[in-house]
């Protein structure tokens, strides 16, 4: 069974660094490319980037081009999108994406990280 | 940039109601379109993919046609377990996502 477990909520303040993960199972994790999609609080889904762990190959929505890094860890199956300095507005819930390799469709999601940011 | 917009917003139809909902790209994408449902407090599921294709274990109540530029989302007899906000995402350059369709029981 296909499973994309993510790390638990997070509450930070502005100005801090994060970093969220996401574990990959009952696949092969180097085979699919794995990605991030942001829901802001009553919003819509926002694809954030992807990364290919056989290779380290990522690509980011312009959107989100220089405000976040994802990478990934190919021997613990995990990937990661991490902030180094968190605004108010990137309060929202996170969720990890698996993408085929044709980057079509996100075929499997994990259970979403609430990160919130605040003073 | 590819802009995917959706209608209605939001809608309100009985049980056994066939719902509709419209999905535009502002380019022609061919059939490179996939319709997700998010249930309230869920994450997103897919439900079909390249426009018209069921994944597997999809209730047969769900549909989806279109190409090109104009695509349409279907539930042909509308249950209390399809409430939700549906989505549609492009892949034909990058990914975009619609805004999405709320639907709800009258």
């Amino acid at each position: 069974e296909v499973q994309l477990v993510q790390s638990g909520a997070e509450v930070k303040k502005p100005g801090e660094s994060l970093k969220i993960s996401c574990k990959g199972s009952g696949y092969s994790f180097t085979s699919y490319w794995i990605g991030w999609v942001r829901q802001m609080p009553g919003k819509g889904l926002e694809w954030m980037g992807i990364i290919y762990p056989g290779d380290s190959d990522t690509r980011y929505s312009p959107s989100f081009q220089g405000q976040v890094t994802i990478s990934a860890d190919k021997s613990i199956s995990t990937a990661y999108l991490q902030w180094s300095s968190l605004k108010a507005s990137d309060t929202a819930m996170y969720y990890c994406v698996r993408v085929p390799q044709t980057i079509s469709s996100f075929d499997y999601w994990g259970q979403g990280t609430l990160v919130t940011v605040s003073s | 940039d590819i802009q995917m917009t959706q209608s209605p917003s939001s809608l309100s139809a009985s049980v056994g109601d066939r719902v509709t909902i419209t999905c535009q790209a502002s380019q022609d994408i061919s059939n490179y379109l996939n319709w997700y449902q998010q249930k309230p407090g869920k994450a997103p599921k897919l439900l079909i993919y390249d426009a018209s294709n069921l994944e597997t274990g999809v209730p047969s109540r769900f549909s989806g046609s279109g190409s090109g530029t104009d695509f349409t989302f279907t539930i042909s007899s509308l249950q209390p377990e399809d409430i939700a906000t549906y989505y549609c995402q492009q892949y034909d350059n990058l990914l975009t996502f619609g805004p999405g369709t709320k639907v709800d029981i009258k």
